[in-house]
């Protein structure tokens, strides 16, 4: 299997610029995670969906950020406008519930100036 | 809130040393704790896991222990070496319905000297 595929691998943007993350889940699993890492937050996680209905977005920072799930192999997440303390790298995770280890894609660095 | 407290923040051991990571959670229904390594310039790796029905768990040179009465784990890594040094991260799941999502200690640097 490739695991789980994201795009693209770095991102650099200007402030207030639209930003697209994607992520492909493995095939077969039908849970979605994304999280934010930074240095002084750590690993959080921003939302995750089910059979491709966001289940708790909780952790989602404010309405400049949305994510989708169309279809069971793809997902987005967008910024709108983006600002710099949005600067981090955003990792997407997929599991087979109720076998709940979750693998992770090797993660999107942005940056936005 | 659900929480996970994770301790040391930074671990330097002499190589062929033992390196302990310990974690304590909030949520006393939950019933899966897997513990991620994570290396420069990679998303974190699965390299363990335990659930509540056991005590113990050994893969080699790495063995995770669960006290779900003091609800606290611990990772366990004998006969350290250099391979070893990265990011590790404990985590507990906390369940909704049918899935359920995963809290993260705040990570352990472990560096293993050669």
């Amino acid at each position: 299997d490739a695991g789980v595929i994201q795009s693209p691998r770095h991102e650099v943007t200007e402030m207030g610029q639209e930003v697209t993350l994607r992520c492909k889940p493995i095939s077969g699993h039908n849970s979605l995670f994304w999280y934010r890492q930074t240095m002084m937050r750590g690993l959080e996680l921003l939302i995750y969906f089910n059979n491709n209905v966001p289940i708790d977005d909780s952790g989602m920072p404010e309405d400049r950020f949305s994510a989708k799930m169309p279809n069971a192999s793809f997902s987005t997440l967008k910024i709108q406008p983006s600002e710099p303390r949005d600067s981090a790298v955003y990792f997407c995770a997929s599991s087979l519930p109720p076998i709940y280890e979750q693998y992770f894609g090797p993660g999107t660095r942005l940056t936005v100036t | 809130g659900e929480n996970v407290e994770q301790h040391p923040s930074t671990l330097s051991v002499q190589e062929g040393d033992s390196a302990v990571i310990k974690c304590t959670y909030s949520d006393s229904a939950s019933n899966y704790f897997p513990w991620y390594k994570q290396e420069l310039g990679k998303g974190p790796q699965l390299i363990i896991d335990i659930r509540s029905n056991v005590g113990e768990k050994k893969d080699q040179r790495i063995a995770v222990t669960l006290n779900k009465t003091a609800k606290h784990f611990s990772l366990h890594i004998t006969e350290t070496q250099p391979e070893d040094s990265a990011v590790y991260f404990c985590a507990a799941l906390v369940r909704s319905s049918n899935t359920g999502k995963l809290i993260f200690g705040q990570g352990t640097t472990l560096q293993v000297k050669p």
